[in-house]
């Protein structure tokens, strides 16, 4: 695709539920991100792929956050037993390089816990 | 960066006016910096970006400075226009323990608004 494709878009879960959110990442980026954006701040570092290798998952808030790339292309978060505090836009961002470069966003999966 | 919640700075400025949005950046062993944009509902969308050996870069519009004395990066807008109307945000690069691929640490936000 053109660019980076999250889905949903939006999704409510209520509380105790599990969810998985979806990256398709651009065609060819051999990095892949996922991070965490509450309203109103910054999005925050949660986890890191090259290809199908987790380098780093050290922003991951607790072990119900799991995300995986099996194959080095698609992206799958997921959270089980869905809390209230992780309401956010989940964003996820993917590039070419392997080394510090431009990140291409996608518009992100909004996540509402009841 | 620091996180300031849901009071995010702002800046206000009329058609055609220049604009400048400053951010501070908490670690010194940063060596990449980027400046994203944020529309509404949308992800972030790159801007500019500034390696640490270089103190200006210029793009369309848009200008970076970095000053690593201080910890200080600002995002200079030329001629701004209503669509430049966004969440601005600085991010950088740690490059501590291996981070080199480009684990990104954002800064506050600033919200820019310009009327026509």
């Amino acid at each position: 695709g053109a660019g980076v494709s999250q889905s949903p878009r939006y999704k409510v879960a209520k509380r105790g539920q599990d969810v998985a959110l979806r990256c398709d990442p651009i065609s060819g980026h051999v990095s892949l991100f996922w991070y965490q954006q509450a309203l109103g701040q910054g999005p925050e570092f949660l986890t890191y792929f090259q290809n199908e290798a987790q380098l780093d998952k050290s922003g991951l808030p607790s072990d119900r956050f799991f995300a995986e790339r099996p194959e080095g292309s698609v992206s799958t978060l997921k959270i089980q037993r869905t809390q209230q505090e992780d309401s956010a836009v989940y964003l996820c961002a993917s590039s070419f390089r392997t080394r510090a470069g431009e990140l291409f966003f996608g518009e992100g999966s909004r996540l509402t816990v009841l | 960066g620091e996180s300031v919640g849901l009071h995010l700075p702002t800046l206000s400025v009329q058609e055609g006016d220049n604009s400048i949005i400053n951010c501070a950046y908490s670690n010194s062993a940063s060596d990449y910096f980027i400046w994203y944009k944020q529309e509404s509902g949308k992800g972030p969308q790159f801007i500019i970006d500034i390696r640490s050996n270089m103190d200006k870069r210029q793009g369309q519009r848009v200008t970076v400075l970095l000053n690593k004395t201080v910890k200080h990066l600002s995002l200079q807008i030329a001629a701004t226009q209503p669509g430049d109307s966004a969440v601005y945000f600085c991010a950088e690069n740690p490059n501590a323990g291996g981070t080199s691929y480009g684990k990104l640490t954002f800064g506050q936000g600033t919200i820019l608004t310009v009327h026509p």
